[in-house]
């Protein structure tokens, strides 16, 4: 089953600044998606993109996806120490019924 | 909003016995997963089901098994619990069949074998 594998694993930006994370997977999907996961919790569900999409916004969340390249993207601008958290990409294979995930990217906004 | 309730938070339990960690949603969602998460490995995929009574094998499905008898719970059982079975465990759930939906996690629950 296929899975996205994010990068970079982990990453430490000042309070203010953008945080881009990149994630790559390897078949033809349906959707992508993006997750948040604060320490100790559940996933939390940011973005979903559709495969004939290339970009899609929502509030200080930008996320791209290029399906020639098999990448996306997932951009926070402006960003908070309530930020912190691990980031997963999911892409949804054509066909699935379910999910899979990687290890995803620790991000770590200092105040 | 989807609210998907795990039973326990924490849960300690010894090698050898069955353990049965259980999961509620209450959007009448058809889907419904286990994945296990640990360290270094990311969220892995135990089983889903997507009707009542059906079942699917996720990636690692050895040593577990799964019950749907209500379309709202759905429980994962370890039927010999083992120390590699010490894990984070996430259930989720999800609308619609091969749909542009999210899936919808619980807050886990910290499983230790001892």
């Amino acid at each position: 089953s296929q899975q996205g594998e994010e990068d970079p694993q982990a990453l430490s930006i000042q309070e203010g600044e953008n945080a881009t994370m990149n994630c790559s997977y390897k078949t033809s999907i349906n959707n992508l998606q993006w997750y948040r996961q604060n320490s100790g919790r559940g996933l939390v569900h940011l973005i979903l993109i559709r495969s004939n999409e290339r970009e899609k916004h929502s509030g200080r969340l930008r996320v791209t996806l290029d399906t020639s390249k098999k990448s996306s993207s997932l951009l926070i601008t402006a960003s908070r120490a309530a930020d912190t958290a691990s980031y997963f990409c999911a892409p949804m294979d054509t066909g699935r019924r379910a999910l899979t995930f990687g290890s995803g990217t620790r991000l770590q906004v200092q105040p | 909003d989807v609210k998907v309730t795990q039973s326990s938070r924490y849960l300690v339990k010894r090698t050898g016995e069955k353990v049965f960690l259980e999961c509620v949603q209450d959007m009448d969602h058809e889907n419904m997963f286990w994945y296990r998460q640990d360290p270094g490995l990311g969220l892995r995929l135990i089983y889903f089901s997507y009707d009542v009574k059906m079942k699917e094998k996720g990636d690692i499905p050895e040593g577990y098994s799964v019950s749907r008898e209500k379309k709202e719970r759905f429980s994962l059982i370890l039927e010999s619990a083992s120390t590699n079975q010490t894990s984070m465990y996430l259930c989720a759930s999800r609308g619609g069949v091969y749909s542009n939906q999210p899936q919808h996690f619980g807050d886990g629950t910290r499983l230790s074998i001892l």
